[in-house]
């Protein structure tokens, strides 16, 4: 699984935008970005996932160069209640092996007033 | 329920007992997963289950720690003579196909504090 390098904080105010930046330099051909959001008490939730360029849901986005060696989560407008620890997830989703999924120490957001 | 269950949520025991900790998966779910989270830390693997058959528990740290989910639904994380290390929060995540595919389903957790 190719290894991920997150900033450990953030800091953001309500009704702006957040882009968080997970750097994969390894990252192998069949390795798929998965980004998770967990909430004090609760466990993990899945937001979004992609392999190449753009991908778009009804929470975020997931923006993706094309030498794939980073990529970007970006919250559009967030508000106090998406303070929470982003995690960025690389491996190969097909790969017998992708049950371990590592994820590292994340990014702490913390969205003001 | 419609998530996955875990029980119980907070587990207080002296140091050298055995606990047992639950997960009822979403119902229809091959793959169950368990995880441990330290304070401060990001999840990581202990074992994974696909239906009753428990095919990885690389991640188990002693020998201490037992899984099973005999009908491949419910599974029992057992630490037998917990020790101090062993406080952490257990996360239980089911997924519905036969591997990952990158959507895990987590539980709430089990907060286990050995005293």
């Amino acid at each position: 699984l190719a290894k991920t390098t997150q900033p450990i904080s953030m800091d953001s105010y309500e009704g702006q935008e957040v882009n968080i930046t997970c750097s994969h330099n390894n990252i192998a051909t069949n390795d798929y970005i998965t980004w998770y959001q967990q909430f004090p008490s609760q466990g993990p939730r899945f937001i979004i996932q992609g392999y190449k360029t753009k991908v778009t849901n009804e929470v975020a986005s997931l923006f993706i160069p094309a030498d794939r060696k980073s990529s970007t989560l970006s919250l559009p407008r967030v508000s106090l209640s998406d303070t929470a620890v982003y995690y960025c997830l690389v491996g190969d989703i097909r790969a017998q092996g992708f049950q371990k999924l590592v994820f590292g120490t994340g990014t702490r957001l913390l969205v003001s007033p | 329920g419609a998530g996955v269950s875990q029980s119980p949520r907070y587990k207080v025991a002296k140091r050298g007992q055995d606990v047992a900790l639950r997960c009822d998966p979403i119902s229809g779910h091959v793959s169950l997963f368990w995880y441990q989270q330290a304070l401060g830390q990001g999840p990581e693997f202990l074992t994974y289950f696909q239906n009753e058959a428990q095919l990885d528990k690389s991640g188990l740290p002693s020998d201490r720690f037992f899984a099973e989910r005999p009908e491949g639904s419910v599974s029992t994380l057992k630490i037998q003579r917990t020790q101090q290390e062993d406080s952490a929060v257990y996360l239980c995540a089911s997924s519905l196909a036969d591997r990952v595919t990158g959507e895990l389903f987590f539980g709430e957790g089990s907060r286990l504090t050995v005293l």
